[in-house]
Parts: structure tokens; sequence; C-alpha cells
């Protein structure tokens, strides 16, 4: 069974600052992906950013790059140069293996950033 | 491109009334998912389909809830009745195929039982 860790219910962060979302995670798979989605207000989730336990390198996407630490079972999710339409809920997911039939999405629960001005 | 549409967007019923919501996926793709939001919680995969096949229901309580993917394009998800604790956001989400890492989302129907 797959379980997804987040410790953080809220972060503030002020504006054009950097920020780190911690997930811990566990399964006993041998590859699976990991994902960050936010979720703003409007409920609609929205997705952030893909990391696979085989990338040897860690994903970034513009402001969002993922600290994968494979050996911890840790993705944090940075998001670099804060603004103020970042302020959401954000959410740690993590999908097994397929040939293992595991391939739903397993989410944690969440952390609310909210970015200050 | 439209994304995944969902309606209604809230729903109120009194306890033991049926409610449906509805979900038109992302055109072209084969895999939906419904999900639960409970309060404070992070989604939960009620079902999946691969086109008109329902692949994972394991977390569907069929006692009450029953979902159908007529086509294999858009869904239904029915629960009948509601109890108070089924208040929850209900999510529906499409990918391209099994195994396409990427799940588009909907915007949710905000279910309150009363």
């Amino acid at each position: 069974a797959q379980k997804i860790t987040q410790t953080q219910p809220g972060m503030f962060v002020q504006e054009k600052e950097a920020v780190t979302l911690d997930c811990t995670y566990d399964t006993s798979d041998q590859s699976y992906g990991l994902f960050w989605y936010k979720q703003p207000s409007s409920g609609e989730m929205i997705f952030l950013i893909y990391q696979g336990s085989y990338d040897e390198q860690n994903a970034t996407e513009g402001r969002y790059s993922l600290n994968f630490q494979k050996a911890r079972k840790s993705a944090n999710l940075v998001i670099s140069a804060s603004q103020l339409g970042d302020s959401a809920m954000y959410f740690c997911a993590m999908r097994g293996s397929l040939q293992g039939g595991s391939e739903k999405l397993v989410f944690g629960k969440g952390t609310k950033l909210t970015v200050n001005p | 491109e439209a994304g995944v549409v969902q309606s209604p967007r809230y729903k109120i019923i009194e306890k033991k009334q049926p409610v449906a919501f509805w979900c038109n996926p992302i055109s072209g793709h084969n895999t939906l998912y419904w999900y639960r939001q409970n309060l404070g919680q992070g989604p939960e995969l009620l079902i999946r389909y691969e086109n008109e096949e329902a692949v994972d229901d394991s977390q569907l309580p069929k006692d009450r809830f029953s979902a159908e993917r007529l086509k294999g394009v858009d869904s239904t998800l029915k629960i009948q009745p509601a109890e108070l604790g089924d208040s929850a956001v209900y999510l529906c989400a499409s990918s391209l195929e099994l195994g396409a890492y990427e799940q588009y989302f909907g915007p949710g129907t905000r279910l309150t039982v009363t």
C-alpha cells in the first residue's frame, strides 16, 4: 500500500520569496511516480509537476521544482519567486507500478500555502 | 481544448434523497476517474474506467453508490440514498490512456447532505 504524508497543514511566505512544501512517501513498489497538484479555492486540481522514481534529475517546470531524495523517500516541492496567485492548497500524490496494478493516485492531506504581499 | 466538465457545481439535498453527478472528460481521453474529497483531505479514488469498463471500483460503496460510462465518454455517478457522511466534493478526472501520468481534473461537485 502507498502512503503520502504532508506534515505542514499551513505555510506562509512573502511574495517573491521561495518556499518548500514537504512530502514524504511510503511504497513497496520499485517503480512509481510522484506528483504535485495545486487546488485553488475554485476547487479544480491543477497538475504542477511529475517525478518518476527512475528519473535521475529533479523535475522542474517553470517556477516549480521537485526536490527528489529517493533514499529519504521525500519529494518536496519548491516554488521560487512566490506570487500572490500561488496561494492555494497543494497536494502531493503518488502512483504505483502499472504492472503491480496500483496505478491509482494516492494523495496526501495537503498544505495550505498563503503568500503575503 | 475544453477541459473536464462537471455538473452541477453545487448540490444540496436532504438525507435519503438520491443525487447524480455528471462528467464529460476531455475529448479522446479513454481513462476516467471519480474521486471523493472530504473536507481537509486529499481526493480518494472511488472508481476508474478504461473506456466503458470499470477496472477499479474497490473503493466504491456499492450499497448506495453506482456509476456508469455509457459509450466510453460521459459518466454519471449516483448516490441513492444519500447519507450525511456523503457530504464532500466529487471530482472527475480523465487521462489520455492507462499509464499516462497526467490526470486532468474537473472543477468538482460540492455535495451537501442535510
